[in-house]
């Protein structure tokens, strides 16, 4: 157990729907990444947070958007969802997200659309 | 080309055969490099992290990363069937944020 959470564990839904999917990183970590792994693509980097504060962004569609809340919680937003966009949903979380922090990942969301 | 390259396998070894699994990359500005095992429809646990070139020794595991060559490696002696998962290297440069660049995995398959 990483200690990274993740809910839902499954979800599935109608093309052109929103969803939100929550993370909570681990306890003292400041900095929540998102990742997409789909069987075409493998893991992709989508977005980061340190802090309540967006630090990079990665391959992530305008459809998608993200925060990060002051208790460090984060909520990934995902709208006008089309077929394409099933895939597992991983959130990541590190100490600072700086130099030498390792990201430890939670068990991840899968999101499928129909 | 991909950045990080990572060979798919499957890779079939017998029970207590040492593996070898290993990912090429093209950046030169990557300086951390993790390994992550992954079973089917779980979340990625990293296994081994290393900063820079050299190796890394952690029970049965060992990392290897060659900066020169572009070129890592993570080594499972006495493999058991439970180390039967997906195996992801990952890799990140000192830049803003450390996000991580994945090989897209490895099949293990470690046959009793």
């Amino acid at each position: 157990d990483s200690g990274v959470t993740q809910t839902p564990k499954h979800l599935i839904t109608a093309t052109g729907q929103r969803v939100t999917l929550r993370c909570s990183p681990r306890s003292g970590d400041l900095s929540v990444y998102w990742y997409q792994q789909s069987l075409d693509q493998g893991l992709q980097f989508l977005i980061q947070y340190y802090n309540g504060e967006e630090r990079a962004k990665g391959n992530i569609l305008e459809r998608f958007s993200a925060q990060q809340f002051p208790d460090l919680h984060s909520e990934l937003n995902l709208s006008s969802l089309e077929l394409g966009d099933s895939a597992l949903y991983f959130c990541a979380s590190s100490h600072t997200g700086g130099e030498g922090t390792e990201q430890y990942f939670g068990p991840g969301t899968r999101l499928t659309v129909t | 080309q991909k950045e990080v390259e990572q060979d798919p396998g499957p890779l079939s070894v017998p029970e207590g055969a040492i593996v070898s699994l290993n990912c090429t990359y093209s950046n030169s500005a990557f300086q951390y490099f993790m390994w992550y095992r992954q079973y089917s429809r779980k979340g990625p646990e990293l296994l081994m992290y290393t900063y820079s070139s050299g190796n890394k020794e952690d029970g049965r595991f060992t990392a290897q990363v060659d900066k020169s060559s572009k070129y890592i490696s993570l080594f499972i002696r006495d493999s058991q069937p439970s180390d039967s998962a997906t195996y992801l290297c990952a890799m990140s440069a000192m830049d803003s944020s450390y996000k991580l660049i994945f090989g897209s995995g490895t099949r293990l398959l470690v046959r009793p």
